[in-house]
Protein backbone atom coordinates (compact mmCIF):
# COMPACT_ATOMS: atom_id res chain seq x y z
CA UNK A 1 0.00 0.00 0.00
CA UNK A 2 0.96 3.83 -0.48
CA UNK A 3 0.54 6.85 1.66
CA UNK A 4 1.27 9.98 1.69
CA UNK A 5 2.15 12.28 4.97
CA UNK A 6 2.47 15.74 4.82
CA UNK A 7 3.89 17.47 7.94
CA UNK A 8 2.18 20.66 8.87
CA UNK A 9 -1.46 21.82 7.93
CA UNK A 10 -0.79 25.49 7.64
CA UNK A 11 2.47 27.13 7.13
CA UNK A 12 2.99 30.57 6.67
CA UNK A 13 5.60 32.44 5.20
CA UNK A 14 6.52 36.25 5.01
CA UNK A 15 6.32 37.60 1.50
CA UNK A 16 10.01 37.13 0.03
CA UNK A 17 10.87 34.39 2.23
CA UNK A 18 11.41 30.63 1.77
CA UNK A 19 8.81 28.36 1.44
CA UNK A 20 9.16 24.63 2.15
CA UNK A 21 6.31 22.39 2.25
CA UNK A 22 7.11 18.66 3.30
CA UNK A 23 6.01 15.40 1.86
CA UNK A 24 7.05 12.08 3.02
CA UNK A 25 5.28 8.87 1.27
CA UNK A 26 5.93 4.84 1.78
CA UNK A 27 5.55 2.69 -1.27
CA UNK A 28 6.34 -0.86 -1.95
CA UNK A 29 7.67 0.00 -5.55
CA UNK A 30 9.37 2.84 -7.39
CA UNK A 31 6.61 5.90 -6.90
CA UNK A 32 5.98 8.19 -9.08
CA UNK A 33 5.28 11.76 -7.01
CA UNK A 34 3.28 15.09 -7.72
CA UNK A 35 2.74 18.12 -6.24
CA UNK A 36 -0.51 19.86 -7.12
CA UNK A 37 -1.76 23.26 -5.85
CA UNK A 38 -5.38 24.52 -4.93
CA UNK A 39 -7.32 27.94 -4.65
CA UNK A 40 -10.57 28.46 -3.21
CA UNK A 41 -13.10 26.76 -5.01
CA UNK A 42 -10.95 25.63 -7.93
CA UNK A 43 -9.42 22.09 -9.17
CA UNK A 44 -5.94 21.15 -8.81
CA UNK A 45 -3.31 22.33 -10.77
CA UNK A 46 -0.24 19.97 -11.71
CA UNK A 47 2.92 22.21 -10.41
CA UNK A 48 5.73 19.84 -11.11
CA UNK A 49 6.14 15.57 -11.36
CA UNK A 50 8.91 12.64 -10.48
CA UNK A 51 8.58 10.02 -12.54
CA UNK A 52 12.25 9.01 -13.24
CA UNK A 53 15.71 10.70 -14.20
CA UNK A 54 16.47 13.77 -12.39
CA UNK A 55 15.65 13.83 -8.62
CA UNK A 56 15.41 17.53 -8.98
CA UNK A 57 12.22 18.62 -10.50
CA UNK A 58 11.72 22.24 -11.52
CA UNK A 59 7.63 22.90 -11.92
CA UNK A 60 5.79 26.08 -12.60
CA UNK A 61 5.34 29.49 -10.66
CA UNK A 62 9.18 29.10 -10.10
CA UNK A 63 8.32 25.88 -7.16
CA UNK A 64 11.04 22.44 -7.19
CA UNK A 65 10.87 19.52 -5.33
CA UNK A 66 13.50 16.59 -5.02
CA UNK A 67 13.02 13.43 -4.75
CA UNK A 68 14.89 11.70 -2.14
CA UNK A 69 14.81 8.15 -2.29
CA UNK A 70 16.99 7.53 0.97
CA UNK A 71 14.51 10.02 3.28
CA UNK A 72 11.63 8.47 1.08
CA UNK A 73 10.65 12.68 0.56
CA UNK A 74 9.41 14.75 -2.09
CA UNK A 75 10.12 18.49 -0.52
CA UNK A 76 8.38 21.39 -2.41
CA UNK A 77 10.47 24.50 -2.55
CA UNK A 78 10.66 27.78 -3.64
CA UNK A 79 13.03 30.40 -3.01
CA UNK A 80 10.66 33.96 -2.78
CA UNK A 81 7.26 33.56 -1.58
CA UNK A 82 4.98 36.00 -3.48
CA UNK A 83 1.15 36.99 -2.15
CA UNK A 84 -0.08 34.78 -4.96
CA UNK A 85 1.60 31.07 -3.68
CA UNK A 86 -1.07 31.38 -0.66
CA UNK A 87 -3.44 28.52 -1.48
CA UNK A 88 -3.60 24.37 -0.39
CA UNK A 89 -0.79 22.42 -1.76
CA UNK A 90 -1.01 18.56 -2.17
CA UNK A 91 1.32 15.92 -2.65
CA UNK A 92 0.32 12.75 -4.36
CA UNK A 93 1.62 9.55 -5.51
CA UNK A 94 0.74 6.42 -7.70
CA UNK A 95 2.63 3.02 -8.13
CA UNK A 96 4.80 3.40 -11.24
CA UNK A 97 3.55 0.04 -12.41
CA UNK A 98 1.27 1.42 -14.42
CA UNK A 99 -1.92 1.79 -11.89
CA UNK A 100 -2.66 5.26 -11.98
CA UNK A 101 -4.38 5.28 -8.98
CA UNK A 102 -3.76 8.38 -6.98
CA UNK A 103 -3.01 8.12 -3.14
CA UNK A 104 -3.06 12.60 -1.75
CA UNK A 105 -1.82 14.00 1.60
CA UNK A 106 -3.78 15.64 3.84
CA UNK A 107 -2.62 19.11 2.61
CA UNK A 108 -0.78 22.16 3.69
CA UNK A 109 -2.57 25.28 3.43
CA UNK A 110 0.14 28.04 2.49
CA UNK A 111 -0.31 31.37 3.98
CA UNK A 112 1.96 34.56 2.83
CA UNK A 113 2.70 37.34 5.35
CA UNK A 114 2.88 40.76 3.20
CA UNK B 1 -2.60 21.80 -23.12
CA UNK B 2 -4.37 19.07 -21.02
CA UNK B 3 -7.49 21.06 -20.41
CA UNK B 4 -10.38 19.39 -18.37
CA UNK B 5 -13.79 21.30 -17.76
CA UNK B 6 -16.97 20.36 -15.41
CA UNK B 7 -20.19 21.74 -16.12
CA UNK B 8 -21.91 23.04 -13.69
CA UNK B 9 -19.20 24.84 -11.75
CA UNK B 10 -22.03 25.47 -9.37
CA UNK B 11 -25.51 23.88 -8.54
CA UNK B 12 -28.39 23.99 -5.77
CA UNK B 13 -31.09 21.84 -6.13
CA UNK B 14 -33.74 20.52 -3.96
CA UNK B 15 -33.43 16.90 -1.95
CA UNK B 16 -34.88 14.48 -3.85
CA UNK B 17 -33.70 15.28 -6.92
CA UNK B 18 -31.04 14.21 -9.51
CA UNK B 19 -27.94 16.26 -10.81
CA UNK B 20 -25.72 15.11 -13.34
CA UNK B 21 -22.21 16.66 -13.55
CA UNK B 22 -20.01 16.81 -16.74
CA UNK B 23 -16.35 16.25 -17.09
CA UNK B 24 -14.97 17.12 -20.48
CA UNK B 25 -11.11 16.65 -21.64
CA UNK B 26 -11.07 19.50 -24.02
CA UNK B 27 -7.50 18.59 -26.00
CA UNK B 28 -6.64 15.21 -25.20
CA UNK B 29 -8.62 11.79 -25.18
CA UNK B 30 -8.85 10.09 -22.09
CA UNK B 31 -9.95 6.82 -21.81
CA UNK B 32 -9.90 7.15 -17.80
CA UNK B 33 -11.40 9.68 -15.51
CA UNK B 34 -11.32 9.90 -11.83
CA UNK B 35 -14.07 11.49 -9.55
CA UNK B 36 -13.26 12.92 -6.17
CA UNK B 37 -15.47 14.50 -3.61
CA UNK B 38 -13.51 17.06 -1.32
CA UNK B 39 -15.38 18.12 1.95
CA UNK B 40 -14.54 21.33 3.37
CA UNK B 41 -10.46 21.42 4.74
CA UNK B 42 -10.02 18.19 3.58
CA UNK B 43 -8.31 16.45 1.13
CA UNK B 44 -9.85 14.89 -2.24
CA UNK B 45 -11.45 11.52 -1.84
CA UNK B 46 -11.12 9.07 -4.85
CA UNK B 47 -15.01 7.88 -5.18
CA UNK B 48 -14.52 5.64 -8.49
CA UNK B 49 -12.76 5.45 -11.61
CA UNK B 50 -14.26 5.56 -15.03
CA UNK B 51 -12.93 3.89 -18.31
CA UNK B 52 -14.53 4.87 -21.47
CA UNK B 53 -16.89 1.86 -22.30
CA UNK B 54 -16.94 -0.25 -19.18
CA UNK B 55 -18.19 0.01 -15.93
CA UNK B 56 -16.62 2.13 -13.50
CA UNK B 57 -14.71 0.92 -10.59
CA UNK B 58 -16.18 2.55 -6.98
CA UNK B 59 -14.07 2.81 -3.95
CA UNK B 60 -15.04 1.31 -1.19
CA UNK B 61 -17.93 2.77 1.02
CA UNK B 62 -19.35 4.51 -2.31
CA UNK B 63 -23.00 3.86 -2.99
CA UNK B 64 -22.69 2.95 -7.13
CA UNK B 65 -26.68 3.11 -6.92
CA UNK B 66 -26.79 6.42 -5.87
CA UNK B 67 -23.67 7.99 -7.56
CA UNK B 68 -23.76 6.47 -11.00
CA UNK B 69 -21.07 7.65 -13.67
CA UNK B 70 -21.18 7.03 -17.19
CA UNK B 71 -17.93 7.40 -19.47
CA UNK B 72 -19.53 7.36 -22.95
CA UNK B 73 -16.61 8.57 -25.23
CA UNK B 74 -13.27 9.47 -24.91
CA UNK B 75 -13.45 13.14 -23.64
CA UNK B 76 -16.85 12.59 -21.55
CA UNK B 77 -17.34 11.32 -18.36
CA UNK B 78 -20.77 12.01 -16.33
CA UNK B 79 -21.72 11.81 -12.69
CA UNK B 80 -25.36 11.62 -11.45
CA UNK B 81 -26.26 12.21 -8.15
CA UNK B 82 -29.35 10.41 -7.66
CA UNK B 83 -32.03 11.38 -4.89
CA UNK B 84 -29.63 13.94 -3.52
CA UNK B 85 -29.92 14.92 -0.23
CA UNK B 86 -28.08 17.77 2.03
CA UNK B 87 -25.19 15.12 3.26
CA UNK B 88 -24.73 15.18 -0.81
CA UNK B 89 -23.77 18.80 -0.43
CA UNK B 90 -19.92 18.76 -1.18
CA UNK B 91 -17.58 19.51 -3.95
CA UNK B 92 -16.97 17.03 -6.74
CA UNK B 93 -14.17 17.11 -8.89
CA UNK B 94 -13.21 15.00 -11.81
CA UNK B 95 -9.60 14.01 -13.22
CA UNK B 96 -8.52 12.87 -16.81
CA UNK B 97 -5.54 10.79 -16.96
CA UNK B 98 -3.06 12.40 -20.00
CA UNK B 99 -0.93 9.84 -20.47
CA UNK B 100 -0.25 7.07 -18.64
CA UNK B 101 0.66 8.90 -15.24
CA UNK B 102 -0.64 12.45 -14.82
CA UNK B 103 -4.10 13.62 -14.22
CA UNK B 104 -5.54 16.43 -15.14
CA UNK B 105 -8.09 18.12 -12.83
CA UNK B 106 -11.34 19.95 -13.39
CA UNK B 107 -12.36 22.77 -11.88
CA UNK B 108 -15.09 21.11 -9.78
CA UNK B 109 -18.72 20.96 -9.41
CA UNK B 110 -20.27 22.51 -5.88
CA UNK B 111 -22.97 21.12 -5.13
CA UNK B 112 -25.44 22.23 -2.37
CA UNK B 113 -29.17 20.41 -1.44
CA UNK B 114 -31.58 22.06 0.16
Amino acid sequence: AQSVTQLGSHVSVSEGALVLLRCNYSSSVPPYLFWYVQYPNQGLQLLLKYTTGATLVKGINGFEAEFKKSETSFHLTKPSAHMSDAAEYFCAVIHSGGYQKVTFGTGTKLQVIP
Amino acid sequence: GAVVSQHPSWVICKSGTSVKIECRSLDFQATTMFWYRQFPKQSLMLMATSNEGSKATYEQGVEKDKFLINHASLTLSTLTVTSAHPEDSSFYICSALGGTDTQYFGPGTRLTVL
